[in-house]
């Protein structure tokens, strides 16, 4: 079992440009989370992705958006990139349905994609 | 809403000495808990979690977590550190029955001194 994956493991961009970052998830999980860690703090909630649709969202603007496919694999994009957007995105899969029980309500993270923007 | 506060930012031990690492948690509703570790450069590894049942929870590398509902708090603890225990850490809480957010506390630094 690979666990989770995510890809590029690093990037740097430019302020102002675009860009897509990739997670496949764990094999047997068809939730996909985001996560952003700035450097010295802990993992802030992005948006959650379930049956291919956005199911919860964090405090961020529009220009963080996502998408997840019918293989359960999912993108960040993040549009307009800002000084501020420089961190770790972490991605997590679980088995769980948002709000139901019977998954087994552990998340496991990929080792995420560095994004340095300058 | 929830929220996760680690007490210490920074600690520092001996090598072989016990080590606590503090977790107080706010939430309106039932929650799960977890610690997470966190290695330079890497992603987070699930050390423990607490579900239900038995407050004494164990988990990897010979960590353990005590769940007290009455005073909040989730503390993890170790007898006995190694040098390769040096790391991040984080605690972190999620809604029951599953399937939200998790809200992760700001990581304590625990670093092994020889």
């Amino acid at each position: 079992d690979a666990g989770v994956t995510q890809s590029p493991t690093h990037l740097i961009k430019t302020r102002g440009q675009q860009v897509t970052l990739r997670c496949s998830p764990k094999s047997g999980h068809d939730t996909v989370s985001w996560y952003q860690q700035a450097l010295g703090q802990g993992p802030q909630f992005i948006f959650q992705y379930y049956e291919e649709e956005e199911r919860q969202r964090g405090n961020f603007p529009d220009r963080f958006s996502g998408h997840q496919f019918p293989n359960y694999s999912s993108e960040l994009n993040v549009n307009a990139l800002l000084l501020g957007d420089s961190a770790l995105y972490l991605c997590a899969s679980s088995d769980d349905r948002p709000g139901f029980s019977g998954g087994t309500d552990t998340q496991y993270f990929g080792p995420g994609t560095r994004l340095t923007v300058l | 809403a929830q929220s996760v506060t680690q007490l210490d930012s920074q600690v520092p031990v001996f090598e072989e000495a016990p080590v606590e690492l503090r977790c107080n948690y706010s939430s309106s509703v039932s929650v799960y808990l977890f610690w997470y570790v966190q290695y330079p450069n890497q992603g987070l590894q699930l050390l423990l979690k607490y579900l239900s049942g038995s407050t004494l929870v164990k988990g990897i590398n010979g960590f353990e977590a005590e769940f007290n509902k009455s005073q909040t708090s989730f503390h993890l603890r170790k007898p006995s550190v190694h040098i390769s225990d040096t790391a991040e850490y984080f605690c972190a809480v999620t809604q029951r029955p599953g399937g939200f957010k998790t809200i992760f506390g700001a990581g304590t630094r625990l670093f092994v001194k020889a």
